[in-house]
């Protein structure tokens, strides 16, 4: 089954620093999506992608979080200056269709830790 | 309130029990989703619905509309099948609002 990539899987980095998440969606889909889980509570929602551009955000997702599809294959989300809060596990989702009424095809995940 | 609410929190069966897992929402919703997290944290999707019941081998999920209630069955449960599974639903947008999962531990 096709699936959808993210990489790295653990990142590290200190507090302040820019980092920059990345995954491959599933090839023929055309909605993209970040979630995070923080230790211990529950998936919350991020953003949505579509025809290049954010289709829907969350209060979360505020001026220090940004995504790009740079390259027609590959989906980023760029946290511009990481706070200790910030540390979390960071899931790439795609759809073939508008998530809520599709399914969704979640990556593995990206834990992030902010020290 | 929590918009999307499960129970139980926590789920120990031995092998072979018929699994329940219940799922309530305070608002209407245009469908709902079922999930399974496994202890390494990847999420799958196992169904969704918005208006009856789905089956897909030994998991058969349940959505009553009228109740705001949905539930996740698990016939002859294993222990493979432990993980957490999360509800989630979607009120219209693109966004899905997450429920704080059911830990399922099956015994052998």
């Amino acid at each position: 089954e096709p699936e959808v990539t993210q990489t790295p899987s653990h990142q590290v980095t200190q507090m302040g620093q820019e980092v920059i998440l990345r995954c491959v969606p599933i090839s023929n889909h055309l909605y993209f999506y970040w979630y995070r889980q923080i230790l211990g509570q529950k998936v919350e929602f991020l953003v949505s992608f579509y025809n290049n551009e954010i289709s829907e955000k969350s209060e979360i997702f505020d001026d220090q979080f940004s995504v790009e599809r740079p390259d027609g294959s590959n989906f980023t989300l760029k946290i511009r200056s990481t706070k200790l809060e910030d540390s979390a596990m960071y899931f790439c989702a795609s759809s073939a269709n508008r998530g809520g009424h599709e399914k969704l095809f979640f990556g593995s995940g990206t834990q992030l830790s902010v020290l | 309130k929590n918009e999307v609410e499960q129970s139980p929190q926590n789920l120990t069966a031995q092998e072979g029990e018929f699994i329940t897992i219940n799922c309530s929402y305070s608002v209407g919703i245009s469908a709902l989703h079922w999930l399974q997290q496994h202890p390494g944290g990847g999420i799958v999707s196992l169904f969704m619905l918005s208006s009856g019941k789905k089956k897909h081998g030994r998991l058969i999920a349940t959505i009553n509309i009228q109740e705001k209630h949905s539930s996740l069955h698990i016939t002859a449960s294993h222990p493979r099948d432990s993980a957490v599974y999360i509800c989630a639903v979607s009120r219209g947008s693109e966004k899905l609002v997450f429920g704080k999962g059911t830990k399922l531990t099956v015994n052998p």
